[in-house]
């Protein structure tokens, strides 16, 4: 099973729309969550850190379900410009040395075009 | 305030060879990782450098080596480049202080292998 699990997608939505994404990771020692952005052959950029009590910016909420070990992003009101690969990325402690020693692992990624 | 800034941009190689990719860490920063990203998938960790020290690796083989110079910029070598090694190459830049911390990623090296 992979550490980090999405849907590949592509999710096709209209403007205007809600559209959610969901993914699981297995390692239950993870520790921090986040979603990344990514637009076609550029690099990630963070969207948004994700909490167990969820968070809210703008348009875009974010949820953990520790006990499920399930995250979720929510998008309202879509823009074509949301039109981006979303990355559900979990950061944890890994092995070695010393203080702070940590990881990112990515999911694949979710497509998500918005359609005029 | 620059950001993370990686060279070269794009690399074309023929399998055999060996390569080399660098990166210079956002200012303030202390910490540099490496990932590779295939096409079509998430990026995977290659290795964390902190101190100069290679602090945690992913599943990457011995032919992924790498540096970290007094100014916190980080080499990324690679030798006996295989068709496989074929991706994007990012480099991302943190603070070492806990797992909280954003990592902010470089605009990343396409590598082909012919």
């Amino acid at each position: 099973r992979k550490e980090v699990e999405q849907d590949p997608g592509p999710f096709n939505v209209p403007e205007g729309a809600t559209v959610a994404f969901n993914c699981t990771y297995s390692n239950s020692a993870s520790q921090s969550f986040f979603w990344y952005r990514q637009d076609c052959r550029k690099e990630p950029k963070l969207l948004m850190s994700v909490y167990s009590s969820g968070n809210e910016d703008g348009r875009f909420t974010a949820q953990l379900n520790r006990a499920s070990q399930y995250i979720s992003l929510l998008i309202r009101d879509s823009k074509l410009s949301d039109s981006a690969t979303y990355l559900c990325v979990v950061h944890r402690a890994a092995g070695y040395s010393g203080a702070g020693s940590y990881q990112l692992t990515f999911g694949k990624g979710t497509k998500l075009s918005v359609i005029p | 305030d620059a950001g993370v800034t990686q060279s070269p941009t794009h690399l074309i190689k023929t399998r055999g060879q060996q390569v080399t990719l660098r990166c210079s860490p956002k200012s303030g920063h202390d910490t540099v990782s490496w990932y590779q990203q295939a096409l079509g998938q998430g990026p995977q960790f290659i290795f964390q450098y902190y101190e100069e020290e290679e602090r945690q690796r992913g599943n990457f083989p011995d032919r992924f080596s790498g540096h970290q110079f007094p100014n916190y910029s980080s080499e990324l070598n690679v030798n006996a480049l295989l068709l496989g090694d074929s991706a994007l190459y990012l480099c991302a830049s943190s603070l070492m202080t806990g797992p909280g911390e954003t990592q902010y990623f470089g605009p990343g090296t396409r590598l082909l292998v012919l």
